[in-house]
């Protein structure tokens, strides 16, 4: 069964540093896509950045990059120079393949910026 | 972008009653919605797989007959609560998959069941 781990509950980082979301997934698919979310205190989910299995870039969108390890099924969150506004919990979700468009999603991890 | 309205955003009611909960796809046509539940400080849970026209597809172990949902339209998806208890209390988050081919989230459902 396909399943999403991240093994962080919480994080801390100084305003201005990077920080690496740790993600890893389980499943048997061949295609798949992995997706990461941000979700601040109010509850919303603000996507943040795609990476699909065939893709051979690793993807990135602005402060955010996705070290994408296949072999490993691993998919970690890199948030580049760091903004106190990132303050917020962050989830990992796996899509699965052909026949479904569910999204699964990891426990998250809290992530905490500090001046 | 593609919004999805969810209504309303907080909502207390007493134990025994029934809540529902709205959906709507502003500017796109949602074939599909998915509803989750989240518990404080957990992830989000899938409950069910909404579409237009159908029924419902359920998680294991989530009671249709307590949680109705109901799709009429391409655009609107509602998740009815009933005969709700305090256990029900919950974060209740909506998404629809829109026309980029992207997850687009509603904005929640605080429930609280007293």
């Amino acid at each position: 069964a396909q399943k999403i781990t991240q093994t962080q509950p919480g994080m801390f980082v100084q305003e201005k540093e990077a920080v690496t979301l740790d993600c890893t997934y389980d499943t048997s698919d061949q295609s798949y896509g992995l997706f990461w979310y941000k979700q601040p205190s109010s509850g919303e989910m603000i996507f943040l950045i795609y990476q699909g299995s065939y893709d051979e870039q690793n993807a990135t969108e602005g402060r955010y990059s996705l070290n994408f390890q296949k072999a490993r099924k691993s998919a970690n969150l890199v948030i580049s120079a760091s903004q106190l506004g990132d303050s917020a919990m962050y989830f990992c979700a796996m899509r699965k393949g052909y026949n479904t468009d569910k999204l699964i999603f990891g426990t998250g991890t809290r992530l905490q910026v500090f001046p | 972008g593609a919004v999805v309205s969810q209504h309303p955003s907080r909502v207390i009611c007493k134990s025994g009653t029934s809540v529902k909960i709205e959906c709507r796809s502003l500017d796109f046509q949602a074939t599909t919605m998915f509803w989750y539940r989240q518990f404080p400080k957990q992830s989000l849970m899938l409950m069910a797989t909404s579409n237009e026209g159908s029924k419902a597809t359920y998680e294991q172990g989530v009671e249709k007959d307590k949680f109705l949902i109901n799709h009429a339209s391409l655009t609107l998806s509602t998740l009815t609560v009933t005969s709700a208890h305090p256990e029900d209390s919950s974060f209740y988050i909506c998404s629809a998959i829109d026309q980029a081919d992207s997850y687009t989230f509603g904005s929640g459902t605080r429930l609280t069941v007293v």
